[in-house]
């Protein structure tokens, strides 16, 4: 049974730029939540796509979007980049929706915006 | 508003002290999960609690839904329990996560 795994694992990118992340979720998982973290914060939701389909979002505006592929890996794109997108990219995968389940995370991505 | 608090922000132990990392969040939830980051910021799921206690090897986490409070605790702490633990909820109704901000732990030996 294989974990999340994200990539790559560390990027540096120019403000004004665009990025793509990656995640391939566990084995059996078909949901996949994106989350971002600031240095010294908790991780913050960004969305959660479940087979295929968007299912819900946090407070993150629309620069910031994702797909979710058939075999359940997901993609976080993020436009026109700020500075203060700098942060940690965690995604964490699940099986199913409305149940008590568990999650398993990524390593993450570490951004940082020059 | 769904918000989850953690304390303290910061705890230093000794090698062998028994510690503490309490959690309380402010409505109902279907599950919460204890979280621990290290340096690297690679998160690991300790425990995911609906209700009682659960215990893994020198962890115990127990929550009491009336009172919307969990706690975390280490016994005979260890430098290698240095890292970041996180409590995370997910509240009726939603399939997100809300994190608290997490409690850096240092033990020194």
């Amino acid at each position: 049974e294989t974990g999340v795994t994200q990539s790559p694992t560390h990027l540096i990118k120019t403000r004004g730029q665009q990025v793509t992340l990656r995640c391939s979720s566990q084995s059996g998982h078909n949901t996949v939540s994106w989350y971002q973290q600031a240095l010294g914060q908790g991780p913050q939701f960004i969305f959660q796509y479940y087979r295929e389909e968007e299912n819900g979002r946090g407070n993150f505006p629309p620069r910031f979007s994702g797909l979710q592929f058939p075999n359940y890996s997901s993609e976080l794109n993020v436009n026109a980049l700020e500075l203060d997108d700098s942060a940690l990219y965690l995604c964490a995968s699940s099986a199913g929706l409305g149940q008590v389940r568990g999650y398993t995370f990524g390593s993450g991505t570490r951004l940082t915006v020059v | 508003k769904n918000e989850v608090e953690q304390s303290p922000q910061n705890l230093t132990a000794q090698e062998g002290e028994f510690i503490t990392i309490n959690c309380s969040y402010s409505v109902g939830i279907s599950a919460l999960h204890w979280l621990q980051q290290h340096p690297g910021g690679g998160i690991v799921s300790l425990f995911m609690l609906s209700s009682g206690k659960k215990k893994h090897g020198r962890l115990i986490a127990t929550i009491n839904i009336q009172e919307k409070h969990s706690s975390l605790h280490i016994t005979a702490s260890h430098p290698r329990d240095s890292a970041v633990y996180i409590c995370a909820v997910r509240f009726l109704n939603t399939d997100k996560l809300i994190f608290g901000t997490g409690t850096r732990l240092q033990v020194f030996p």
